[in-house]
């Protein structure tokens, strides 16, 4: 079955720009995460959909970022007025059960 | 604060020899505990995984990872490994006090197996 997809691939935007980034999960999977992953270190947690509402937004670095799971299924994440420092892989993840949270592969965002 | 260290960030071994990358993880409570692989160009996937029981997990590929909760260490081995698993490891945990299968990530370990 097809997998954790995300979209777009690759990113590159100018500073002060706003850029969405889109997530679909595996089909009949209710939780969905995205997390962020700078160069050198491993993905940190950003924010937690269970259905369409976010359960845990802790992760999130300032209110520049916003995510959003209108239906429960495809999730969009949202970067406004974009620094350079916001340059890193976002990555999704959906599970059903807790057990193994399944990866997308990722977009790579580049701030010039 | 909770955090969780991988000890070494480059392991380069040759093929056939014996591999052991170290994590610790400094909350209090009760944890689960994974180890995921991303091997070159594709997706971070599941290698293994505790949640409770016998200590010693195995996973796939001849993997396995022996939780110490004394030492709150989950260090994962491999008695032989291959070329194949050329591949970056990061050890995870998600705290069962924190939300629903929030996962929070070591830096990672890059291994290179060389021929």
């Amino acid at each position: 079955g097809a997998g954790v997809s995300q979209t777009p691939s690759n990113k590159v935007t100018e500073k002060g720009k706003y850029v969405e980034l889109r997530c679909d999960p595996i089909s009949g999977h209710t939780a969905l995460y995205w997390y962020r992953q700078s160069l050198g270190q491993g993905p940190e947690f950003l924010i937690y959909f269970q259905g369409t509402g976010a359960a845990d937004d802790s992760g999130l670095p300032n209110d520049r970022f916003f995510a959003v799971r209108p239906e429960g299924s495809v999730s969009t994440l949202k970067i406004q007025r974009t620094e350079r420092g916001d340059s890193a892989v976002y990555l999704c993840a959906s599970t059903r059960d807790g057990n193994e949270q399944f990866f997308g592969p990722g977009t790579r965002l580049t701030v010039l | 604060a909770q955090s969780v260290s991988q000890h070494n960030h480059h392991v380069i071994l040759s093929e056939a020899a014996s591999l052991e990358l170290g994590c610790n993880y400094s909350y209090g409570g009760t944890v689960n505990l994974f180890w995921y692989v991303q091997y070159p160009g594709q997706h971070l996937q599941l290698l293994l995984k505790y949640f409770s029981g016998d200590p010693l997990v195995k996973g796939i590929k001849g993997f396995e990872a022996e939780f110490i909760k004394s030492k709150f260490s989950f260090n994962l081995r491999k008695p032989s490994v291959q070329w194949s698993d050329t591949a970056e490891y990061f050890c995870a945990v998600n705290s069962l006090t924190d939300s629903w299968g929030k996962l929070q990530f070591g830096a990672g370990t890059q291994v290179v197996v060389t021929p």
